[in-house]
């Protein structure tokens, strides 16, 4: 069981834009920054978004972040076929101490 | 250009151990932080500790202390996570990856599957 809340699954049509929310506590998310990490099944992950809402290099702005007290979101716009992967947040835990995970959001492109 | 490079696949029975490689190159090694992590079948990432390449000094998660050893050689920028008594659950894909500042993981290794079987 994760730490961090993340829906398993979320569904979009091409083209459309689709939301993924991350739901945590004031000892993670509440105080520390959020990352973003898009891993396609099979390859390492690989960074999306930094600092709750800053895109890492060479990200489109298709890809945006947000957070608000103990829960962040990543948006994600204009989907594509090749958008399909698993998605997961990350932040460090103050409390354990640890770095923590959301367990993942597959994302399907219809 | 920044490349973390790990070691290969192993197969291993339980009891065992295994030591994992992760070497880089392109920046200063000891200047970044470097974690591991792990991803069994099908489940998402675990945190398994972070070392100070500068340093030495490692620390991992408290359910995997006593278990997990992190160790760096700065004459060949290399890091190692070595595991020991081995379980069916420890079956994973193993990734080494750098720490930006204190903030995110910027640059990841390819990954190295460990399987435990007897």
């Amino acid at each position: 069981q994760s730490i961090l809340t993340q829906p398993p699954s979320v569904s979009a049509a091409p083209g459309q834009k689709v939301t993924i929310s991350c739901s945590g506590s004031s000892s993670n998310i509440g105080s520390n920054y959020v990352s973003w990490y898009q891993q396609v099944p099979g390859t390492a992950p690989k960074l999306l978004i930094y600092d709750d809402d800053q895109r890492f290099s060479g990200i489109p702005d298709r890809f945006s972040g947000s957070k608000s007290g103990t829960s962040a979101t990543l948006a994600i716009t204009g989907l594509q076929t090749g958008d399909e992967a698993d998605y997961y947040c990350e932040t460090w835990d103050t409390s354990l101490p640890s770095e923590v995970f959301g367990g993942g959001t597959k994302l399907t492109v219809l | 250009q920044v490349h973390l490079v790990q070691s290969g696949a192993e197969v291993k029975k339980p009891g065992a151990s295994v030591k994992i490689s992760c070497r880089a190159s392109g920046y200063t090694f000891t200047n970044y932080y470097m974690h591991w992590f792990r991803q069994a079948p099908g489940h998402g990432l675990e945190w398994m500790g972070m070392i100070n390449p500068s340093s030495g000094r490692a620390t991992s998660p408290q359910k995997l202390q006593g278990r997990v050893t992190l160790t760096g050689d700065t004459s060949t920028t290399t890091v190692y996570m070595e595991l020991s008594s081995l379980r069916s659950d420890d079956t994973a894909v193993y990734y080494c990856a750098r720490k930006f500042s204190t903030r995110y993981f910027d640059y990841w290794g390819q990954g190295a599957l460990v399987t435990v079987s007897s």
